[in-house]
């Protein structure tokens, strides 16, 4: 097992247009995050999921982002007519699930990072 | 709201030094996990403790170690022995019930040589 796995790790992007970022977790991991991070602040949560059911959404996630997880396995986020405030890292995690100790941990991926021109 | 404070933005230290990096948080839940996460430059997250809430003592995973102070909400990371690789941005996070992280801003290490 490889770890988290993130593609791609950069996109470049005009304002408006479409982009989708794909997350490939843990194998056994149930849950999934989404999180934002923007230059010098820490990462925001955007989402999550346990398996396939989406559970939460953040109030930062407007109408133009969706995310899915079929099947429980990967996941996609999708920004629709994408704004120069989107750029961004886009950071995916997982972990085991809701346990106490090791349950809680999250791995993380590399990100994609996002520019909006 | 659960928040995390992290009131450092930038902290050095002596190689083969010690350092200590602050961390507060806030939070009515009684069932809470923290966390210090490093990310390098390559910008991956990589958990470097855990402190769950229901345990009194203090965490330790090698030169790493947190002082948990759970009445005053405080979770400060301790590095021993400071190594040139320790540099890189460092936060704190919580995680709730729902185990969604909240994080920090940050507190960006140097070591120097």
């Amino acid at each position: 097992d490889t770890g988290v796995s993130q593609d791609p790790r950069h996109k470049i992007t005009k304002r408006g247009q479409n982009v989708t970022f794909r997350c490939d977790p843990i194998s056994e991991h149930n849950r999934l995050y989404w999180y934002r991070q923007t230059l010098g602040q820490g990462p925001e949560f955007l989402t999550y999921f346990q398996n396939e059911a989406q559970l939460e959404k953040s109030r930062l996630l407007s109408d133009r982002f969706s995310a899915e997880r079929p099947k429980g396995s990967f996941s996609t986020l999708e920004i629709q007519r994408t704004e120069q405030g989107d750029s961004a890292m886009y950071l995916c995690a997982s972990s085991p699930g809701n346990g106490r100790g090791g349950n809680t941990e999250a791995f993380f991926g590399q990100g994609t990072r996002l520019t909006v021109v | 709201a659960q928040t995390v404070t992290q009131s450092q933005p930038e902290m050095s230290v002596q190689e083969a030094e010690t350092v200590t990096l602050s961390c507060t948080y806030d939070t009515s839940e009684s069932d809470y996990y923290l966390f210090w996460y490093k990310q390098p430059p390559s910008r991956q997250m990589i958990l470097v403790i855990r402190q769950e809430a229901y345990k009194q003592q203090n965490a330790t995973e090698n030169r790493f170690s947190v002082n948990f102070q759970k009445a005053a909400k405080s979770f400060s990371l301790k590095i021993s022995d400071s190594q040139l690789g320790d540099a890189a941005m460092y936060f704190c996070a919580y995680a709730g019930n729902n185990r969604k992280l909240i994080w920090g801003l940050g507190t960006s290490l140097a070591v120097n040589p």
